[in-house]
């Protein structure tokens, strides 16, 4: 079965440092891997996909996430956070079988302090 | 701005109350979702419709009643809910079945029954 892993429940970073997201992952097949972001009182957002090729993904406000299939880990980063940065993050996984059912980790709230 | 609209923002509703949430999708997806989101916690998937029909109910409650009128309507009827069935309900859609195609999200109904 398709899972992911959010090891951290917060991250706090200064405004300007690197932020990194971890996210590991257990598939069966080919990964596809995806970041969303949710803010307050808002829906969750798309931010960017690993389904092949390249093991640096670009997405959206400055974010890329690394796919090291060695260690099944599929971290977001972000080279220098903003405060509006803050926000509850998402790594997922399709189930990989052509079907409807996305696997959400359990999110890690990120936290960037003036 | 999102560009899956749902109505209400907010709903308030007593246990005996009949109410319904309401999706709209224009940019041509072929799947749409219902989520429930709890505070702090992943998207819990309920329903989804591809094209037009229901392909997954997981096994959700018939107090909830899921409807898919068009290709860009979804709506969600709610009849004798229970206080622990508040929560954020969103909805998603999605190009088609297909595991590189991500979820584009709603920014959700905040239902709270009394």
């Amino acid at each position: 079965a398709q899972s992911v892993a959010q090891p951290e429940d917060q991250v706090n970073v200064a405004e300007g440092n690197p932020l990194t997201v971890k996210c590991t992952y257990s598939v069966s097949g080919n990964p596809y891997l995806f970041w969303y972001v949710q803010y307050p009182n808002r829906g969750l957002q798309f931010l960017l996909k690993y389904i092949t090729g390249d093991n640096l993904v670009k997405g959206s406000y400055g974010f890329e996430a690394e796919f090291n299939k060695s260690q099944t880990s599929f971290h977001l980063k972000k080279p220098s956070a903003l405060v509006s940065d803050s926000a509850l993050y998402f790594c997922a996984v399709r189930d990989g079988a052509g079907g409807f059912k996305t696997i959400f980790g359990a999110g890690t709230r990120l936290f960037v302090k003036a | 701005d999102t560009e899956v609209t749902q109505t209400p923002k907010h709903l308030v509703m007593g246990m005996t109350n009949k109410k319904s949430l309401k999706c709209e999708q224009h940019m041509g997806h072929r799947a749409m979702y219902w989520y429930k989101q709890k505070a702090k916690k992943p998207p819990e998937l309920m329903f989804v419709y591809s094209y037009e029909k229901l392909s997954i109910n997981e096994s959700v409650p018939s107090r909830f009643s899921p409807e898919c009128p068009n290709s860009s309507l979804l709506n969600l009827h709610l009849h004798a809910l229970q206080p622990e069935d508040s929560a954020l309900y969103l909805c998603a859609s999605s190009q088609d079945r297909a595991d590189n195609s991500p979820l584009h999200f709603g920014n959700g109904t905040r239902l709270t029954v009394t």
